[in-house]
């Protein structure tokens, strides 16, 4: 059974700073990993997909990496603003045996904040 | 212009009572989803339909039943509600969704928040 684990649940950081989001995955045969950002009473944006044969994808501040032997993504956030500040969700695409469909199990999400 | 919309955003009501949720894309999708995100924020799938037909069905009672009458709409019906079925409700829709690495990327809804009294 796939678990996905965010750490930490939560973060708050002054404005300007670098920071890391991490996801681990507890089986390694993905087929991609996705990061999302939600905003409150909103749904969830797409921010970066990684193929399971890419090692990183990056988007403006945004750079994210994966490591699926050892079960681990990371998302940097480079000059974190305020207007980062939201809960950050990462999943993970499996196939399911029957079906040959695929399903993201999503992680727990850390809460940031990034204050003026 | 909206790419996933979901009506109603909001939704109040009594335990025992029949609800619909409707869900439209204008991405050109294969596949739709409904996910359930509980009171701790957690995720999880309930079903997934590719081209009108049901892929996956994740142990959702039967009092959920969703139906697709074409590759842009997924409806989710839910019939004598319960006080736990009171959550946030989001449809998504991708292209491709078989388990291979062409499968692109998830689009959420809004979220429609369903609460039982």
């Amino acid at each position: 059974k796939q678990e996905v684990t965010q750490i930490p649940a939560a973060l708050s950081v002054p404005e300007g700073e670098n920071l890391v989001l991490n996801c681990s995955f507890t089986d390694s045969a993905i087929y991609n990993l996705q990061w999302f950002r939600q905003d409150p009473g909103k749904g969830l944006t797409s921010l970066l997909l990684i193929q399971s044969s890419q090692r990183e994808q990056t988007s403006g501040r945004l750079n994210a990496s994966l490591d699926k032997s050892s079960g681990r993504s990371t998302l940097y956030i480079a000059a974190s603003q305020p207007g980062d500040s939201a809960t950050y969700l990462c999943a993970v695409a499996r196939g399911m045996v029957n079906t040959g469909f695929q399903k993201l199990v999503f992680g727990t999400g850390t809460r940031l904040l990034v204050s003026p | 212009d909206t790419a996933v919309s979901q009506t109603p955003k909001y939704l109040v009501t009594q335990m025992g009572n029949d609800k619909s949720i409707k869900c439209e894309q204008n991405l050109g999708h294969d596949t739709m989803y409904w996910y359930k995100q509980d009171s701790k924020k957690f995720l999880k799938i309930m079903f997934s339909y590719n081209n009108k037909e049901l892929i996956i069905n994740e142990t959702v009672p039967n009092r959920f039943s969703p139906k697709s009458p074409d590759k842009a709409h997924l409806n989710l019906h839910i019939n004598s509600l319960e006080l736990g079925d009171s959550a946030v409700y989001f449809c998504a829709s991708s292209q491709g969704g078989w388990a291979s690495e062409k499968t692109g990327e998830l689009f959420f809804g809004e979220g429609s928040r369903l609460t039982v009294l």
